[in-house]
């Protein structure tokens, strides 16, 4: 069964550092492999998706992430943070293969960003 | 375009007494899934629907269903509710639930008192 470990519950930066966050999956099968940011009193949003494609997955909100097959790895990072960037992202799995909606969601890094 | 939207965004039931939740998911999308958030278990995910057919079902007691309608909106019912099942209910949306992103609604804050 696949499963995300997202380690780090909680990262604090200083406005302008690189922001870092770090996930790591166990799939059976090609993943797809999702980040989203959640603001407070708000849903998931997308940031970004890995579909099998560029490893390099650019995203929404000078985000990136890459997807290193050997280290079963997806960490998201942006060059330098913003006050705005603080919230809670969760990195995610879908669960097997074909056309089924199953996340998978580690437990999720809350990002402090310090002025 | 508008996005997902789910109704009502606040909810405060007794324990015991049943809950109805509505979303309606993007225009054209087909697959609608739910999903539980709490501080403790974080998300995990109820159910997905597509074409009206449940596709996909976690780990929750039966109390825990939903269905979905032609115009692919769709319900989440929880019956005899416990303290437990107060939590955030996040609805998603996509064309296919496959290698698409899956948009979120702003979820269904549930409190049991």
């Amino acid at each position: 069964a696949q499963s995300v470990t997202q380690l780090g519950s909680h990262v604090s930066v200083s406005e302008g550092a690189l922001v870092l966050l770090r996930c790591n999956y166990s799939s059976s099968v090609p993943p797809y492999l999702f980040w989203y940011v959640q603001y407070p009193n708000q849903g998931l949003q997308l940031l970004l998706k890995y579909t099998s494609a560029a490893t390099l997955v650019k995203g929404i909100n000078g985000f990136e992430a890459e997807f290193k097959k050997s280290e079963t790895s997806f960490h998201l990072t942006k060059p330098s943070a913003h006050m705005s960037d603080a919230a809670e992202y969760f990195c995610a799995v879908r669960e097997g293969s074909g056309n089924t909606g199953k996340l998978i969601f580690g437990q999720g890094t809350t990002l402090q960003v310090k002025p | 375009k508008a996005g997902v939207t789910q109704t009502p965004r606040y909810l405060i039931k007794t324990r015991g007494q049943q809950v109805t939740l509505s979303c309606s998911p993007i225009s054209g999308h087909r697959s609608v899934s739910w999903y539980q958030q709490t501080p403790g278990q974080g998300l995990q995910f109820l159910f997905e629907y597509f074409s009206e057919t449940q596709r996909n079902k976690g780990n929750f007691p039966g109390r825990f269903s939903g269905r979905q309608f032609s115009n692919s909106r769709s319900e989440m019912n929880v019956s005899t509710l416990e303290l437990g099942d107060s939590a955030l209910y996040l609805c998603a949306s996509s064309l296919e639930g496959s290698s698409d992103g899956y948009t979120f609604g702003s979820g269904t804050r549930l409190t049991v008192v």
